[in-house]
C-alpha cells in the first residue's frame, strides 16, 4: 500500500495565530514530500518541495518566512502557516514521494482545510 | 500557452456511458503521465500510471499516450455515479523532477 495522511484534517483559528499540518506516510518511507495549496474549484499549486533532513525549496512566490516546512524524518513532514491570516485559508494538500521498481509515485494525503477568522 | 491543459467540464454523461477525459502539453520531453481522481474536499487519489507512449488497462480504465500529438487520455468504461470527481492529470519530464498538474476536468456521471 501507500498511504499518506494528514492531520488536522480541518482547522479554524484566529488571525495572527500560527497553525501546524502535519504529513506521514503510513506505510513507505518517503525522501520527497510536497506540499500544495488549492482553492475551490481550482487545481493544485505546488508550494514547496522536502527532502528529509534539509531544507525545502520553495515555489516562486511562496514565502518561505510564513509557510515553514520541516521534514525531520522519512516519514513525516509538517507545514507551519505563520500568523496567519484569511487570505491563507485554503485546502492544502501534502504529497509523499514512494519508489518504486524504476521510478517513484505520489501519493496523496486526504487534506487539510484551514479557515482563518 | 499552460504547460499542461485540461477542459474544466463540468462533463456531464449517463450512467453506463464511456467517458473521455483528455490532457494536452506542451513541453515534448514529458515521458512519465499520471492519471489522479479527487473527490469534493479529498486529496487526489491515484489511478493510472504510465510511461513514455502506449496503453495500459486496469478494470474499467485504460490510460492512452500518445507523445507524437502531444496527447493523453483516460477513458472509463461502463461509468457509475461514484465514477463522479475532478480527474487531474500530471506529467513529468525525467524520473526525480516535480510533476505537473493540469487543471483538472470535472465529472458527473447521472444515474
Amino acid at each position: 500500500g501507500a498511504v499518506v495522511s494528514q492531520h488536522p484534517s480541518w482547522v479554524i483559528c484566529k488571525s495572527g495565530t500560527s497553525v501546524k499540518i502535519e504529513c506521514r506516510s503510513l506505510d513507505f518511507q518517503a525522501t520527497t514530500m510536497f506540499w500544495y495549496r488549492q482553492f475551490p474549484k481550482q487545481s493544485l499549486m505546488l508550494m514547496a518541495t522536502s527532502n528529509e533532513g534539509s531544507k525545502a525549496t520553495y515555489e516562486q512566490g511562496v514565502e518561505k518566512d510564513k509557510f515553514l516546512i520541516n521534514h525531520a524524518s522519512l516519514t513525516l513532514s509538517t507545514l507551519t502557516v505563520t500568523s496567519a491570516h484569511p487570505e491563507d485559508s485554503s485546502f492544502y494538500i501534502c504529497s509523499a514521494s514512494k519508489q518504486g521498481p524504476s521510478t517513484d509515485t505520489q501519493y496523496f494525503g486526504p487534506g487539510t482545510r484551514l479557515t482563518v477568522l | 500557452q499552460k504547460e499542461v491543459e485540461q477542459d474544466p467540464g463540468p462533463l456531464s454523461v449517463p450512467e453506463g456511458a464511456i467517458v473521455s477525459l483528455n490532457c494536452t502539453y506542451s513541453n515534448s520531453a514529458f515521458q512519465y503521465f499520471m492519471w489522479y481522481r479527487q473527490y469534493s474536499r479529498k486529496g487526489p487519489e491515484l489511478l493510472m500510471y504510465t510511461y513514455s507512449s502506449g496503453n495500459k488497462e486496469d478494470g474499467r480504465f485504460t490510460a492512452q499516450v500518445d507523445k507524437s500529438s502531444k496527447y493523453i487520455s483516460l477513458f472509463i468504461r461502463d461509468s457509475q455515479p461514484s465514477d463522479s470527481a475532478t480527474y487531474l492529470c500530471a506529467m513529468r519530464r525525467d524520473y526525480g523532477q516535480n510533476f505537473v498538474f493540469g487543471p483538472g476536468t470535472r465529472l458527473s456521471v447521472l444515474p
